[in-house]
Order: structure tokens, then sequence, then C-alpha cells
């Protein structure tokens, strides 16, 4: 079992929508990471936090240490918010979760 | 544009061939990793440098050979490779090597072994 799990592992959506993308781990952490992939392959790096909520633009991420929970949320979703979203924890090393594929159609 | 490149983009190789990645970041970073991407799996962290001192090797067969000849530039050499090795890999930087530190990822190398 990987120690970072994320949820769904597939997403779609209309455009417009709220997506919420869960990330579970198991282990004890300093910062935990998300990440955006997009087909071309080239990664971004969205949010690193390890508290609290962040907010950039129509993105929010969240995280709630006692629960080893974290959650990133778009609002207004877009065609091209179309990507792999990726969540990493900081555990000594980076631990990355599978991803979650998101698609959102026009 | 995240200020990493890496070349080549695509890159079809036998397992006799010898060939390398190339990795350029001009941010200043001090730290640059190698990481490899597999189908349906999480990232794998290859290795890393700190100042162009090779400071983790995550158990990676000697059929790949890192080089970092200074801070900007990060060589990946590939020889004699196996058809699972087939994947994408990933380049990235950071200011510093350690904790808290955010990642900057080039576009990745797409590798395919026959």
């Amino acid at each position: 079992k990987n120690e970072v799990e994320q949820s769904p592992q597939n997403l779609t959506a209309q455009e417009g929508e709220f997506i919420t993308i869960n990330c579970s781990y198991s282990v004890g952490i300093s910062a935990l990471h998300w990440l955006q992939q997009h087909p071309g392959g080239g990664i971004v790096s969205l949010f690193m936090l390890s508290s609290g909520k962040k907010k950039h633009g129509r993105l929010i991420a969240t995280i709630n240490i006692q629960e080893k929970h974290s959650s990133l949320h778009i609002t207004a979703s877009h065609p091209r918010d179309s990507a792999v979203y990726i969540c990493a924890v900081r555990s000594g090393k980076l631990i990355f979760g599978t991803g979650t594929r998101l698609q959102v159609f026009p | 544009e995240t200020g990493v490149t890496q070349t080549p983009r695509h890159l079809v190789m036998g397992m006799t061939n010898k060939k390398s990645l190339k990795c350029e970041q001009h941010l200043g970073h001090n730290a640059m990793y190698w990481y490899k991407q597999s189908a349906k799996k999480p990232l794998e962290l290859m290795f890393v440098y700190s100042l162009e001192e090779r400071v983790e090797n995550n158990s990676v067969p000697s059929r790949f050979s890192p080089e970092c000849p200074n801070s900007s530039h990060l060589f990946l050499h590939l020889h004699t490779l196996q058809p699972e090795d087939s994947a994408l890999y990933l380049c990235a930087s950071s200011p510093r090597q350690g904790f808290g530190e955010k990642l900057f990822f080039g576009s990745g190398t797409q590798l395919s072994v026959l």
C-alpha cells in the first residue's frame, strides 16, 4: 500500500463544476505539495503547505494535519484545467501519490 | 515555462545503445534531481545533486549514470537499458536541497527502449 493515496484516480467534469481531489497519507510530514502535470509531461508546482489553507486564483488547497488529509479544490473548472494532479508529501524524502487524472469537458 | 529545459523530448533506443539525457536550468538553483515516472506508478526519485555533488542515489541500476558538471547542467547517461526502463524521465531543480524546497520540473524525456 502506497504511503500517499489519492482519490479519485480519474475524474471527469463539465465546465464550470466545482472539483475536489483528495490526498491521504500515512506518515509524519513536514510539508505537502500539490503538483499539476499536463499531457506534454511537464510538472508545475501548485502549492506547498504545512497547515491550513492556501488559495491561488481558482485553486484552493487545504490540509488537516491531525487527520493526515489534504484536498485540492478547483472552482469554476475549465477545459484547460484538464491534467493529472499529483499529491506529494515531504517525510524526509518526497513521497508521491499516483495522481488524479482530471478531464473537464466544455 | 518553469525555467528547466530537458532534451531530447522523445528518445527511442535499442538495448545496446548508449545515449544521454540533458537537463539545464538557469534559475540559480543549487540542487538538481532526476525522477522516473512509469505508467500508473508514483514518481520515483533516482538521483539528487547539491552543489554538483551527488547526495542521494536511490538504488538505481548502474546502467543509469548521472553527471553534474556544474550547478546549471545535469546529465543522465544511459547504456544497455532494458525494456522496463521505458518511462518518462523528469529533471527538477530547487534553490537548495532539503526540506520545504519547492521543485521546478522540466517537461521530461519520454524514453522507449526496444
